[in-house]
């Protein structure tokens, strides 16, 4: 089955750049999503179809995919992005389709 | 608004059923797939079942497969999940959510309801 990997944690200072990244063979054929999910909470979507955000969602949330790898942007850090957050691809290329997660990075802000 | 409630959860024996219900409201819940998606304690996210607008297509992890069934009530906008032979492993918040699907038919998941714990043990 499809697998997807997420480095287990990424540290950033406020104002800084984080980029999370979600490895996955071939993933650039498929439409990556993400989600950011905070202690005690649902996980909410971040980025849909690689690089869309839902409406509410700031502009400094920004997704890309292409080749093997697939990355979460997030621009000048907040302290309150700190969260988990999650690729997610729809594998309906096997003859087993299903949903595929990411391991989750933890983010921290310094 | 779009609103997804859980209930169901609780303590069971190994071996046990549970049947978990998602009450859907906000939206034309007969257009839309549905899913279940668990999280065990301090784990990640595990999707586990969905189930096409329709109910005629659906899908299982070959973690519950056999063990757990998916099924909907359009006319009642409720989103159900059967689980029986409960291990100690099925322990998790529950979440149910909304699937929706792009020009390809790949989904994702908006939004997602607050989560039910199911707890396994003896």
């Amino acid at each position: 089955s499809y697998v997807l990997t997420q480095p287990p944690s990424v540290s950033v200072a406020p104002g800084q750049t984080a980029r999370i990244t979600c490895g996955g063979n071939n993933i650039g054929s498929k439409s990556v999503h993400w989600y950011q999910q905070k202690p005690g909470q649902a996980p909410v979507l971040v980025v849909y179809d690689d690089s869309d955000r839902p409406s509410g969602i700031p502009e400094r949330f920004s997704g890309s995919n292409s080749g093997n790898t697939a990355t979460l942007t997030i621009s000048r850090v907040e302290a309150g992005d700190e969260a988990d957050y999650y690729c997610q691809v729809w594998d309906s290329s096997s003859d087993h389709p299903g949903v595929v997660f990411g391991g989750g990075t933890k983010l921290t802000v310094l | 608004q779009v609103q997804l409630v859980e209930s169901g959860g609780g303590l069971v024996k190994p071996g046990g059923s549970l049947r978990l219900s998602c009450a859907a409201s906000g939206f034309t819940f007969s257009d839309y797939y549905m899913s279940w998606i668990r999280q065990a304690p301090g784990k990640g996210l595990e999707w586990v079942s969905y189930i096409s607008s329709s109910g005629s297509t659906i899908y299982y992890a070959d973690s519950v497969k056999g063990r757990f069934t998916i099924s909907r009530d359009n006319a009642k906008n409720s989103l159900y999940l059967q689980m029986n032979s409960l291990r100690a492993e099925d322990t998790a918040v529950y979440y149910c959510a909304r699937v929706v699907v792009n020009l390809y038919r790949e989904g994702w998941f908006d939004p997602w309801g607050q989560g039910t714990l199911v707890t396994v043990s003896s």
